[in-house]
C-alpha cells in the first residue's frame, strides 16, 4: 500500500500563474483533506470530503482556491492566480469517515516566485 | 475558537535524558487530543491520542483538563526520537453534530544529541 499519494512534490511558479496538486487517498478512505502547512507552522485545515461532498471548507479562499473530489476518489486542489503568500506546503490526508485517524501524504511544496 | 500552543520551537537533550514536549490548549467543547510526528524526509504521521491511553515508543501523554495541558514524555530520549512533535486537537461542539477540525500547533522540533 502506498498510502496517500500525492502529486508533484514539487512546484515553482511565477506570482498571477495557475498552479494545481493532485491527491489520492487510501483505498476505502471516504475523507480526504487538504491542509496548507505554512513555514514554522503547523498544518492548517482547507478543507474536508465526505465522499465527493465538501463538508468543511470554511478556511478555504475562495476568490483564488477551488477543489473538487469527482466520484468521491482523487482530489485536485487549485489556486488562479497564485500570490507570493501561497508558498508553502499543501498537505492531503485521509480516513475511514471523519474522527478516525488520518494518514498523511508527503505534500506538495509550492513556490511562488 | 480552538488553539493549541506549543511554547518550544526547540528542544535538545542528550541520549538518556528525561524529555518533555509541552502542549497547552484552549477549547469550548470536549477536546480530543493528539500528539503527531515527523521524522525528518517522512510524512506526518499519529504518535498517539489520548483516548488510547497507551504509550507508543515509549511515549505517554496525559490529558489534564485543569491545566489544559498535553504534555509528551518520554523517560529515556533515543537518538532516533529525534524529530519534529506536534500537538493537535479536535473539538466536538457541545451542541452535537460533528467538527473533526483537526487544529494543529506550531511544532516543536526534538533533537536528541549522542
Amino acid at each position: 500500500e502506498a498510502g496517500v499519494v500525492q502529486s508533484p512534490r514539487y512546484k515553482i511558479i511565477e506570482k498571477k500563474q495557475p498552479v494545481a496538486f493532485w491527491c489520492n487517498p487510501i483505498s476505502g478512505h471516504n475523507t480526504l483533506y487538504w491542509y496548507r502547512q505554512n513555514l514554522g507552522q503547523g498544518p492548517e485545515l482547507l478543507i474536508r470530503y465526505e465522499n465527493e461532498e465538501a463538508v468543511d471548507d470554511s478556511q478555504l479562499p475562495k476568490d483564488r482556491f477551488s477543489a473538487e473530489r469527482l466520484k468521491g476518489v482523487d482530489s485536485t486542489l487549485k489556486i488562479q492566480p497564485a500570490e507570493l503568500g501561497d508558498s508553502a506546503v499543501y498537505l492531503c490526508a485521509s480516513s475511514l469517515r471523519s474522527g478516525t485517524e488520518q494518514y498523511f501524504g508527503p505534500g506538495t511544496r509550492l513556490t511562488v516566485t | 475558537a480552538q488553539r493549541v500552543t506549543q511554547p518550544e520551537k526547540l528542544l535538545s537533550v542528550f541520549k538518556g535524558a528525561p524529555v518533555e514536549l509541552k502542549c497547552n490548549y484552549s477549547y469550548s467543547g470536549s477536546p480530543e487530543l493528539f500528539w503527531y510526528v515527523q521524522y525528518s524526509r517522512q510524512r506526518l504521521q499519529l504518535l498517539l491520542r489520548h483516548i488510547s491511553r497507551e504509550s507508543i515508543k515509549g511515549f505517554t501523554a496525559d490529558l489534564n483538563k485543569g491545566e489544559t495541558s498535553f504534555h509528551l514524555k518520554k523517560p529515556f530520549a533515543q537518538e532516533e526520537d529525534s524529530a519534529m512533535y506536534y500537538c493537535a486537537l479536535t473539538v466536538r461542539p457541545n451542541s452535537g453534530g460533528s467538527n473533526y477540525k483537526l487544529t494543529f500547533g506550531k511544532g516543536t522540533l526534538l533533537t536528541v544529541n549522542p
